[in-house]
């Protein structure tokens, strides 16, 4: 069965400073990997995905993230905090196989809050 | 390009009652998903829909839950009758049909089982 961790319940952080959240995974095989972002009140918004090639995925307002398969991580990483970044951080994996295969499920994380402050 | 629309936005109701939500995907997206996130936790898959068929509602309480997307486009998420423990965030996401495309999500719905 796949699973992600998200070992840290909240990051607090400065405005101006490094941000990572971090995630590790586990699946049978290769992973899809994906980083959501969630604000009060709304549904989720899709920041990055890694599916092969590179390992580190540049995605939207500046965020990426670097995949390591030896660590079975997949962090999510933006050089310079913004007070606009405090939000709900998922990460979600899945197995490769057939989209269409009943168990190839999208698997969230539990989420870590992060708070930026001016 | 529109997004994924939910309604109604918030519900309160008492246990026992019924409750139902409605999502339209985004034009084109053959692939409907419905996620409970219940207060403190990722969002859990309820039920997969490629086109009208299901691909997996193996996380589905059939015993009260349902959902059926009949024209493969809008899709109804039912449960009757309710319990305190459905309390939780109703999320519709949905996607391109193939690769491992990102899923979009609408705002979901907030029910409070009183």
């Amino acid at each position: 069965a796949q699973s992600v961790a998200q070992p840290e319940d909240q990051v607090n952080v400065a405005e101006g400073n490094p941000l990572t959240v971090k995630c590790t995974y586990s699946v049978s095989g290769n992973p899809y990997l994906f980083w959501y972002v969630q604000y009060p009140n709304r549904g989720l918004q899709f920041l990055l995905k890694y599916i092969t090639g590179d390992n580190l995925v540049k995605g939207s307002y500046g965020f990426e993230a670097e995949f390591n398969k030896s660590q079975t991580s997949f962090h999510l990483k933006k050089p310079s905090a913004l007070v606009s970044d405090s939000a709900l951080y998922f990460c979600a994996v899945r197995d490769w196989g057939p989209i269409k295969a009943a168990g190839n499920k999208l698997t969230f994380g539990g989420g870590t809050r992060v708070l930026v402050k001016p | 390009e529109a997004g994924v629309a939910q309604s109604p936005r918030y519900k309160i109701i008492e246990k026992r009652q019924s409750v139902a939500f409605w999502c339209n995907p985004i034009s084109g997206h053959a692939t409907l998903y419905w996620y409970q996130q219940i207060l403190g936790q990722g969002p859990k898959l309820l039920i997969q829909f490629q086109n009208n068929g299901v691909v997996d509602d193996s996380q589905l309480p059939k015993d009260r839950f349902s959902a059926e997307r009949l024209k493969g486009v809008d899709s109804t998420l039912k449960i009757q009758p309710a319990k305190l423990e459905d309390s939780a965030v109703y999320l519709c996401a949905s996607s391109l049909e193939g690769l491992p495309y990102e899923q979009y999500f609408g705002p979901g719905t907030r029910l409070t089982v009183t």
